[in-house]
């Protein structure tokens, strides 16, 4: 069974701090990597999405992807209260390319 | 460009019922899956179309089933209804149907059973 293991948190982080999300995957073979966030009562938007290993950077957000350690991770830099929500991780499985999902973790952003 | 658009959004049915839920991807996409979420077992992937074609299946039972038209759309259906059934159902989209395509989902219809 591939699984994606994900903290559920809360983790919570003051205003202004760095939030760092944390995702660790069982299938050695995934290739694409991806990052949601949902706020309560409403879907999954997709924020970030990395394919190679390193840092991708977009705006106050960070995915890193170390495909030997099998783990990504996503930083919110200057944590904002709107930040606050759940963090879905996604990995591609890599036989039928479906999507695997953690079960996400709660973000809050103290103000 | 419009997204990914469920309906319906809401749906209140009773045990043995069968229900139908709908969903259009983006223009231009031609992969849909559909997900169930509930809050104790998180997302839980269904199946996926791609070309009217079902690609991928979950774990779930027989009385969950889809389909999808030639314009992309896709529906489900669930049939005698159970209580456990009660859920958010998630639809998303992707260009197609390799492993790098983003997805993108549509709001969700809540699906409860009384």
């Amino acid at each position: 069974q591939k699984e994606v293991e994900q903290n559920s948190g809360p983790l919570s982080v003051p205003e202004g701090a760095i939030a760092s999300l944390n995702c660790t995957y069982s299938d050695r073979g995934s290739q694409s990597f991806f990052w949601y966030r949902q706020y309560s009562g409403k879907s999954p938007e997709l924020i970030m999405f990395i394919y190679s290993n390193g840092d991708k950077e977009d705006g106050r957000f960070t995915a890193q992807l170390n495909k030997a350690s099998q783990y990504v991770s996503l930083l919110i830099r200057d944590s904002q209260p709107s930040d606050s929500a759940t963090y879905l991780c996604a990995v591609t499985d890599s036989g039928t390319y479906k999507y695997i999902f953690g079960t996400g973790t709660r973000l809050k952003v103290l103000a | 460009k419009a997204g990914v658009t469920q309906t319906p959004r809401y749906l209140i049915k009773t045990r043995g019922q069968q229900v139908t839920l709908s969903c259009s991807p983006i223009s231009g996409h031609r992969s849909v899956s559909w997900y169930q979420q509930t809050p104790g077992q998180g997302l839980q992937f269904l199946f996926e179309y791609f070309s009217e074609t079902q690609r991928n299946k979950g774990n779930f039972p027989g009385r969950f089933s889809g389909r999808q038209f030639s314009n992309s759309r896709s529906e489900m259906n669930v049939s005698t209804l159970e209580l456990g059934d009660s859920a958010l159902y998630l639809c998303a989209s992707s260009l197609t149907a390799v492993s790098y395509n983003e997805q993108f989902f549509g709001p969700g219809t809540r699906l409860t059973v009384l």
